[in-house]
């Protein structure tokens, strides 16, 4: 079985500066991993995943993520954030195969507040 | 494509009343999921259907809840009979399955439940 933490619970930033949203794992296989957005009163959308291969993975609106199977941590990264990033951030984790494994695993979540 | 639509967006219902949320996920996709999310647990896996056939449904809280999946486009959650603690976001996603490597849930906008 897979589990996420994500340790804070809240993060608030500046406009235009940098923000690390940070998540780690725990598994006994190999896994996927992901992170979602959810905009207020919207569903949770895809932001990046982790599959293989390189571990500096890049996704939409700017954000990157970088896979560190040592320290079995997946963190969430932008060098400059806006209003509109404004939003609770989900990372998740799965069995790394495709066969008897697509439940996902969410962590609690972060909520990001962008401050002008 | 249109996306997972979920039917109603908003229910309030009084308690001892029976609700049933409606799901259509995207064409093609064999997997089905339905979650709860509350301000206390988070998101939280319900049940999940592969082919239209439950797969694991231990996250269903208790015998007043159940799920169907009768054909590949359409899945219903009831409720029955709901009670107050029941009040909630409801989301249904759904994903392409086996054939594709690392497949991401794509979820619904959520149906906000609340019981009096």
């Amino acid at each position: 079985a897979q589990s996420v933490t994500q340790l804070d619970s809240q993060v608030p930033v500046f406009e235009e500066a940098p923000v690390e949203l940070r998540c780690n794992y725990s598994s006994s296989v190999s896994v996927y991993l992901f992170w979602y957005v959810q905009y207020p009163n919207q569903g949770l959308q895809l932001l990046l995943k982790y599959l293989s291969g390189s571990t500096l993975v890049k996704g939409i609106n700017g954000f990157e993520a970088e896979f560190n199977k040592s320290q079995t941590s997946f963190h969430l990264r932008k060098p400059s954030v806006h209003i509109s990033d404004t939003a609770e951030y989900f990372c998740a984790v799965r069995g790394g195969s495709n066969f008897g494994n697509e439940k996902l695993t969410f962590g609690t979540g972060t909520r990001l507040t962008i401050i002008p | 494509d249109a996306g997972v639509i979920q039917s109603p967006r908003h229910e309030v219902t009084e308690m001892g009343q029976e609700v049933t949320l409606r799901c259509k996920p995207i064409s093609g996709h064999d997997y089905l999921f339905w979650y709860r999310q509350t301000m206390m647990r988070g998101l939280e896996l319900l049940i999940y259907f592969n082919n239209n056939v439950p797969i694991d449904d231990s996250g269903m809280p208790e015998d007043r809840f159940s799920a169907k999946m009768p054909n590949a486009s359409f899945s219903t959650l009831k409720i029955q009979p709901s009670e107050p603690r029941d009040s909630a976001v409801y989301f249904c996603a759904s994903s392409g399955g086996i054939q594709i490597v690392g497949n991401e849930q794509f979820f619904g906008p959520g149906t906000r439940l609340t019981v009096l």
